[in-house]
């Protein structure tokens, strides 16, 4: 059971636009920066989101975030079949004084 | 170009002490702000936080794990080395290092190593 709460699936066609939830409490999100990453099968996580909304060099303006009180969001637009992947968000949790990852969302590109 | 990479056992029986090293290169543990993680992910299942280490020598555990593990750097060979005591079969999964970022984001991550626990 994460800390954080992922929708484990979201599905949508090429070319639209899904939005992907996480929800923390006033002791992780509602206080720390929010990070996204993306994973393929067989590979490691990559950063694309960090401090809620700033995207690392090289990761397409397609690629939004934004948080508010103990929530956040990863927004993807103009969908393409390589978006297909795992996606969890991460955050600081201050009274675990530790790291919390989301339980990941799998999305589909249909 | 910073790069992490790590190292081990990749078959260890139940009970045993499991160290992994993480030695990374394009960055220094001695820069302020600077820390480095390990993530493991179970085949199949999310990703956990387990342990990290910052530039000051502080350190964090996952309250889960805490008696079972020890985080520990060598700044002189560019490398941070995980222990967990006591594994079990539930603990067969792909453990990651990444190097922490300002504000509590991992990049970039290493290509991990899948660590088995199996008599």
């Amino acid at each position: 059971q994460s800390v954080l709460t992922q929708t484990p699936s979201v599905s949508a066609a090429p070319g639209q636009k899904v939005t992907i939830s996480c929800s923390g409490s006033d002791f992780n999100i509602g206080k720390n920066y929010v990070s996204w990453y993306q994973q393929f099968p067989g590979t490691a996580p990559k950063l694309i989101i960090h401090d809620n909304d700033k995207r690392p060099s090289g990761i397409p303006d397609r690629f939004s975030g934004s948080k508010s009180g103990t929530s956040a969001t990863l927004g993807i637009t103009g969908l393409q079949t390589g978006d297909e992947a795992d996606y969890y968000c991460a955050t600081w949790d201050n009274s675990l004084s530790a790291g919390v990852f989301g339980g990941g969302t799998k999305l589909t590109v249909l | 170009q910073i790069t992490l990479k790590e190292s081990g056992p990749t078959l260890v029986n139940p009970t045993q002490t499991l160290t992994l090293t993480c030695t990374f290169s394009g960055f220094s543990l001695d820069s302020g702000g600077m820390g480095v993680v390990w993530v493991r992910q179970p085949p199949g299942k999310a990703l956990e936080w387990l342990a990290l280490i910052y530039w000051d020598d502080d350190k964090r555990y996952s309250p889960s794990l805490k008696t079972r593990l020890t985080i520990t750097k060598d700044t002189s060979k560019n490398q941070v080395v995980l222990t967990m005591a006591n594994m079990d079969p539930e603990d067969t999964a792909r453990y990651y290092c990444a190097r922490r970022g300002s504000v509590n984001w991992y990049d970039p991550w290493g290509q991990g190593i899948l660590v088995t626990v199996s008599s």
